[in-house]
């Protein structure tokens, strides 16, 4: 079965550094997509990154890369620069043809505290 | 940017009532969901449909749940007689096919 591990509760880092935010997965499929998603306090749900496990090259968008490492499943978000703004939950998600693509799987989560 | 949209953003209903969450997808996207958040808890699968009706399901969405799409835009959730464990964050999603997915900003919903 499809699972995500976060193994980080809840994380640290001082504002203008960067800080790496920890995913494994596990899955059967040769296909699947991982996502990071935000979470502010607010609650809403914000789309960071999205990684295809065909794709050759680590997904970016902006200060979010995503550190694919397909052989040891994992899929770590490092977020550079970090700004006070970046203060959230952050959960990694993949969704894959074992599930049939009917859903995404979410990680338990990792708190994200931006210190000026 | 299109983006999915959900109305409300927060909705305060009494125990018993029933509830309806709307959400706009993409317009072009095929694939639709629902999730729900506890406080404090996982993002938990509610439900997916495709192709006008329902294409899988979790435990959480019992006889108390529907889904419809009562026109070309709409994606809605029905919760009947709601329960105070109900309260939740109540998150749409949609997709034009796997694996991406795109998620609404939610709806909190409390129910007293």
């Amino acid at each position: 079965a499809q699972k995500i591990t976060q193994t980080q509760p809840g994380m640290f880092v001082q504002e203008k550094e960067a800080v790496t935010l920890d995913c494994t997965y596990d899955t059967s499929d040769q296909s699947y997509g991982l996502f990071w998603y935000k979470q502010p306090s607010s609650g809403e749900m914000i789309f960071l990154i999205y990684q295809g496990s065909y794709d050759e090259q680590n997904a970016t968008e902006g200060r979010y890369s995503l550190n694919f490492q397909k052989a040891r499943k994992s899929a770590n978000l490092v977020i550079s620069a970090s700004q006070l703004g970046d203060s959230a939950m952050y959960f990694c998600a993949m969704r894959g043809r074992e599930t049939s693509y009917d859903k995404v799987i979410f990680g338990p989560g990792t708190s994200l505290s931006v210190i000026p | 940017e299109p983006e999915v949209t959900q109305t409300p953003s927060h909705q305060v209903t009494q125990m018993g009532q029933e509830v309806i969450l709307r959400c706009v997808p993409i317009s072009n996207h095929l694939y639709f969901y629902w999730y729900r958040q506890i406080l404090g808890q996982k993002v938990e699968f509610l439900v997916s449909f495709y192709n006008n009706e329902i294409s899988e399901k979790s435990e959480i969405f019992d006889d108390q749940f529907s889904v419809e799409r009562p026109d070309g835009s709409n994606f809605t959730l029905k919760i009947r007689s709601t329960k105070l464990e109900d309260s939740a964050m109540y998150f749409c999603a949609s997709s034009e096919g796997p694996p991406e997915a795109f998620f609404g900003q939610g709806t909190r919903l409390t129910v007293v």
